[in-house]
């Protein structure tokens, strides 16, 4: 079965500043990865994901992630983030034909002016 | 056109009542799943229905009863509330293994 780490649970930025926020997944087969974003009250966004090809991968609202396949990692970035941006973010894993989306625990994203 | 969308948004009520959380979308995917969100924000599959049919069904109590009356929607119903079932569910829909779409989410308070 395959899981996903994410490695910090909080992470305070300022605003401006660029972020990155660690994922690492366990599996024996292929994965498909992705990250998900859940603003306050809100329901689960999809910012980006990694089915096959390229290894970076863009999203939506200027995120970007690198799927590293000797370290297992997926990790997350933005140049610049917004106040806006504040919000739980969650890595996940399911693998091909399989029904079951594995999450991590979530990184709480705190954007300060 | 909200592609998943769930009722109530909010529920409270008192522990030993039925309830039930409806979902509905228009995305046409062929298989619709359940999440439950717990107070620490963790996110745990609950069920999966493919094209009506239960394909996962993740070590949940015989209480919670999901049902599908057709590939748009997928309900859950809660028998005999207890104050753990607490927590906010989500319904998503998508194609096996690929990207899920969630819902808004409902969240359920047990007093």
């Amino acid at each position: 079965a395959q899981s996903v780490t994410q490695l910090d649970s909080q992470v305070p930025v300022f605003e401006e500043a660029p972020v990155e926020l660690r994922c690492n997944y366990s599996s024996s087969v292929s994965v498909y990865l992705f990250w998900y974003v859940q603003y306050p009250n809100q329901g689960l966004q999809l910012l980006l994901k990694y089915l096959s090809g390229s290894t970076l991968v863009k999203g939506i609202n200027g995120f970007e992630a690198e799927f590293n396949k000797s370290q297992t990692s997926f990790h997350l970035r933005k140049p610049s983030v917004h106040i806006s941006d504040t919000a739980e973010y969650f890595c996940a894993v399911s693998r091909p034909n399989d029904y079951k989306l594995s999450f991590g625990a979530g990184t709480t994203v705190t954007v300060r002016a | 056109d909200t592609a998943v969308s769930q009722t109530p948004k909010y529920l409270v009520t008192q522990m030993g009542n039925d309830k039930s959380i409806k979902c509905e979308q228009n995305l046409g995917h062929d298989t619709m799943y359940w999440y439950k969100q717990d107070s620490k924000k963790f996110l745990k599959i609950m069920f999966s229905y493919n094209n009506k049919e239960l394909i996962i069904n993740e070590t949940v109590p015989n209480r919670f009863s999901p049902k599908s009356p057709d590939k748009a929607h997928l309900n859950l119903h809660i028998n005999s509330l207890e104050l753990g079932d607490s927590a906010v569910y989500f319904c998503a829909t998508g194609t096996s293994g690929e990207t899920q779409y969630f819902g808004p989410g409902t969240r359920l308070l047990v007093l």
